[in-house]
């Protein structure tokens, strides 16, 4: 168990639709990563956010966007829905993007794997 | 951006083999990670390397930083069919406030 925690785990719905997916990371971690891997694509970087503010910005699509909260949870949003959207979603969490602490290490959740019909 | 890419992109072993995989970048990296993903799961870090030339190991991995930093290499002793999953490298790029991965290698083992 790597204290991220992601939900839904399954997610089905239709084109044009709107999700959101919801992470909480470890305690104490303030930085979180969304990262998007579909079958062909690997792991493709989204966006990070470090105490609430965005640091880092990755492909992340128009349609898509993300926050981070002051209780350091953080929701990825998904709009306008298309069958090329269907992937697993996964958010990880560190102590911070740099200083003496940061050793590139992320912890992962489990992932919310969306499915658009 | 930069990319990194792994070879093999696949393979296929006998239980009690060893394994060699490596990493290969475009651009000059001073981390190297290898993270593990099983199915059905995210990825966990297996091993980090934060020098040229290093070789660090975790119980019957083994990886290296290269010396040139654009790769890195990792190693299975003696597999076992729980080292079925997904072995990605990573490094930190974007000013080190992102992790960059690479393609993968699918590791299966057949018993």
């Amino acid at each position: 168990d790597s204290g991220v925690t992601q939900t839904p785990k399954h997610l089905i719905t239709a084109t044009g639709q709107r999700v959101t997916l919801r992470c909480s990371p470890r305690s104490g971690d303030l930085s979180v990563y969304w990262y998007q891997q579909s079958l062909d694509q690997g792991l493709q970087f989204l966006i990070q956010y470090y105490n609430g503010e965005e640091r880092a910005k990755g492909n992340i699509l128009e349609r898509f966007s993300a926050q981070q909260f002051p209780d350091l949870h953080s929701e990825l949003n998904l709009s306008s829905l298309e069958l090329g959207d269907s992937a697993l979603y996964f958010c990880a969490s560190s102590v911070g993007p740099r200083g003496l602490t940061y050793t590139g290490e992320l912890f992962f959740g489990e992932g919310s794997r969306l499915t658009v019909l | 951006g930069q990319q990194l890419n792994q070879s093999p992109q696949s393979m296929f072993i006998q239980e009690g083999e060893d394994v060699s995989m490596n990493c290969t970048s475009s651009s000059i990296f001073n981390t190297w990670l290898w993270y593990k993903q099983d199915p059905g799961e995210g990825p966990v870090l297996l091993i980090a390397l934060y020098k040229a030339g290093e070789l660090t190991s975790n119980g019957r991995l083994t990886a290296q930083f290269g010396i040139t930093r654009k790769d890195s290499f990792l190693n299975i002793s003696a597999s076992i069919p729980s080292d079925v999953g997904i072995y990605f490298c990573a490094g930190p790029t974007g000013g080190g406030n992102k992790l960059t991965f690479g393609t993968g290698t699918q590791l299966k083992v057949e018993l």
